[in-house]
């Protein structure tokens, strides 16, 4: 299976500053079809997780642009240029590279 | 829009059996893989397994295979996933939700599961 790890796994920033939280994979995530199936998601309290970044770097729908994803191979990272508010809860990054599926351990993010 | 509704959950005795639903609306479900994750009380997120949109092929974690089963209704608007020989580690919230091609998309609320004697 395919481990996802990330660091750090607490993260206290402050509002308007910037954060990152970093994403590896035990294995590349290049999938045979050239595709890189790398993506994030953010949980708050007591709410289902939603999907905020796909295939690396492609914003879903309603993502504000203040979130951006990199990476390659084995190496992802996850910014937030200006942290607001309501960015408090859990990250998790998630590899659908290969069966079975995983996510990362997750990264709480809290205001300072 | 876009709404998944879990429904099912409850509170079962180890090696019992229960079945979760997912009613969905404001898309064709025909056209989509599905999936259920799972989130024990206070941990990460798990991956349970999914369901292909067009082969019905399904895929399962090494936790579940073997004693848990996804289906669906497309003429229902359901997915479903038959839990069986529960056990303590299966407590959780179950999350169903759409696939599409990298991305886990759209969530239900999720339904409680509790397995306890």
């Amino acid at each position: 299976d395919i481990v996802m790890t990330q660091t750090p796994l607490s993260s206290p920033v402050t509002l308007g500053q910037p954060a990152s939280i970093s994403c590896r994979s035990s294995q590349s995530l290049v999938h045979s079809n050239g595709n890189t199936y790398l993506s994030w998601l953010h949980q708050r309290p007591g709410q289902p997780p939603r999907l905020l970044i796909y295939k690396i770097s492609d914003r879903f729908s309603g993502v504000p642009d203040r979130f951006s994803g990199s990476g390659a191979g084995t190496d992802f990272t996850l910014k937030i240029s200006r942290v607001e508010a309501e960015d408090v809860g859990v990250y998790y990054c998630m590899q659908m590279t290969e069966f079975p599926w995983t996510f990362g351990p997750g990264t709480k993010v809290e205001i300072k | 829009e876009v709404q998944l509704v879990e429904s099912g959950g409850g509170l079962v005795q180890p090696g019992g059996s229960l079945r979760l639903s997912c009613t969905v609306s404001g898309f064709n479900l025909r056209s989509h893989w599905m999936n259920w994750v799972r989130q024990a009380p206070g941990k990460g997120l798990e991956w349970v397994g999914n369901i292909e949109h067009d082969t019905n092929e399904k895929q399962y974690a090494d936790s579940v295979r073997g004693r848990f089963t996804i289906s669906r209704d497309n003429a229902k608007n359901s997915v479903f996933l038959q839990m069986d020989s529960l056990r303590a580690e299966d407590t959780a919230v179950y999350y169903c939700a759409t696939v599409v091609p990298g991305a886990v998309d759209s969530w239900g609320q999720g339904t409680l599961v509790t397995v306890s004697s």
